[in-house]
């Protein structure tokens, strides 16, 4: 059965760089599509992107200037980093499995990581 | 870019049937979606595909309860026989090439 952990610090300074890890079990980092998905206390889902294992990612673009992401096969983890944060992207940070082509959905969520931005 | 509209709240009694509807740009009215239930507290689930002839293909274990259907732009969440549990955000989601997009979601109550 495929599962998804998110993993990083539950706080982080304004200004400074997020960082989320997501742990692949049960199933393998190269094949699909994988996602970060993030969502404001409150309000609802936010694609921020994906990586493929092919290494191509694609990204959301009111936040691409401040996304970085990579895959670590050898460890089933992929990486998120959002720089220059504010208050603004205070949320529960989600990872997800995308199928890609035809089947462009996340079909496997991990449960979330709760991140705050403040000082 | 693709837009997907969704009611903010519906609301339907324990035992009853409720529909909900996820509405896309009209430019986008043939795209396949996807939804997706988030209970209290929880991370979403992926419940179904849904293309715009209705066909859907469900996640692993989801109920009977959960159907899909499509008219239009309009793509429909259909629960029947209401549990408790179905209390949720319910979010559609789409695709278009190398972008996703979420509908604003809708918030279930069961009465």
């Amino acid at each position: 059965q495929v599962q998804l952990q998110e993993s990083g610090p539950g706080l982080v300074k304004p200004s400074e760089t997020l960082s989320l890890t997501c742990t692949l079990s049960g199933g393998s980092v190269s094949t699909y599509y994988w996602t970060w998905i993030r969502q404001p206390p409150g309000k609802g889902l936010e694609w921020i992107g994906y990586i493929h294992y092919s290494g191509s990612t694609s990204r959301n673009p009111s936040l691409k200037s401040r996304v970085t992401m990579s895959l670590d096969t050898s460890k089933s983890q992929f990486s998120l980093k959002l720089s220059s944060v504010t208050a603004a992207d205070t949320a529960v940070y989600f990872c997800a499995r995308d199928k890609g082509g035809t089947e462009a959905y996340m079909d496997v969520w991990g449960k979330g990581t709760a991140v705050t931005v403040s000082s | 870019q693709v837009v997907l509209t969704q009611s903010p709240s519906a609301s339907a009694s324990l035992g009853a049937s409720v529909k909900l509807t996820c509405t896309l740009s009209s430019w986008h009215s043939a795209y396949a979606i996807a939804w997706h239930q988030q209970q209290p507290e929880k991370g979403p689930r992926f419940l179904m595909r849904l293309d715009s002839d209705g066909s859907h293909i469900k996640g692993d274990g989801i109920p009977d309860r959960f159907s899909g259907s499509s008219s239009g732009a309009e793509r429909y969440l259909t629960i029947s026989s209401l549990q408790s549990e179905d209390e949720a955000d319910y979010y559609c989601q789409t695709w278009d090439r190398d972008q996703r997009a979420f509908g604003g979601g809708t918030k279930l109550t069961v009465l």
